[in-house]
């Protein structure tokens, strides 16, 4: 079956823009994951959905980054005013729900000049 | 102290030679284990998972549990030079409403023709 897509596939932005970052998870997943990933601090998680709701937005770097999901499938995660140091990729996973594997999409790399 | 701790490597065996990857973690409430294969310029690919005390096999794959000592490994018998990627352990403890996976830095593995 189809697995997670993400999309841009890579995204260029000037430092201070916004950007939105798309994930479509597996079809029944009830679980959806952000994390990054950069050289300096491998793969980082930021943000669990259960359905609509997002139980755990611990990893969230700052104020400037922010996510939601409609619909208990696809999700967009936003961030405002990038910034040199968001450069990474972006992963987005999914699960049958909090308790099971998750499955990662290609991800979406974003360069912040 | 890392959470997830593994040796970066790179780790390099000949073709037909068992590769063994360690990693340590330090949560003892950590309930879930799990090894990603990365190939370079890719997202993690879910290879094997494991929940319980003792051995898992799947195919030339298998994945080792101890609990007690903290220490999960994955053992890759008849290497072949498709399995050079880097692989990372991810641990997952289910607190309260977290369900993140906790990844180490990944070992980077080398199958020689």
């Amino acid at each position: 079956g189809a697995g997670v897509s993400q999309s841009p596939s890579n995204k260029v932005t000037e430092k201070g823009k916004d950007v939105e970052l798309r994930c479509d998870p597996i079809s029944g997943h009830t679980a959806l994951y952000w994390y990054r990933q950069s050289l300096g601090q491998g793969l980082e998680f930021l943000i669990y959905f259960q359905g609509n709701s997002a139980p755990d937005k611990s990893g969230l770097p700052s104020d400037r980054f922010s996510a939601e999901r409609t619909g208990g499938s696809v999700s967009t995660l936003t961030i405002q005013r990038t910034q040199q140091e968001d450069s990474a990729v972006y992963l987005c996973a999914s699960s049958r729900d909090g308790n099971y594997e998750q499955y990662f999409g290609p991800g979406t790399r974003l360069t912040v000049t | 102290q890392k959470e997830v701790e593994q040796n970066s490597g790179p780790l390099s065996v000949p073709e037909g030679a068992i590769a063994s990857l360690n990693c340590t973690y330090s949560d003892r409430g950590s309930q879930s284990f799990f090894w990603y294969r990365q190939y370079s310029g890719k997202s993690p690919e879910l290879i094997m998972f494991i929940y319980s005390n003792g051995d898992k096999e799947d195919g030339r794959f298998t994945a080792q549990l101890n609990k007690a000592s903290q220490y999960v490994s994955l053992l890759i018998r008849d290497s072949q030079p498709s399995d050079s990627a880097t692989y990372l352990c991810a641990v997952r403890t289910s607190s309260g409403s977290a369900r993140q996976l906790t990844f180490g830095s990944g070992t980077q593995l080398t199958v020689l023709p």
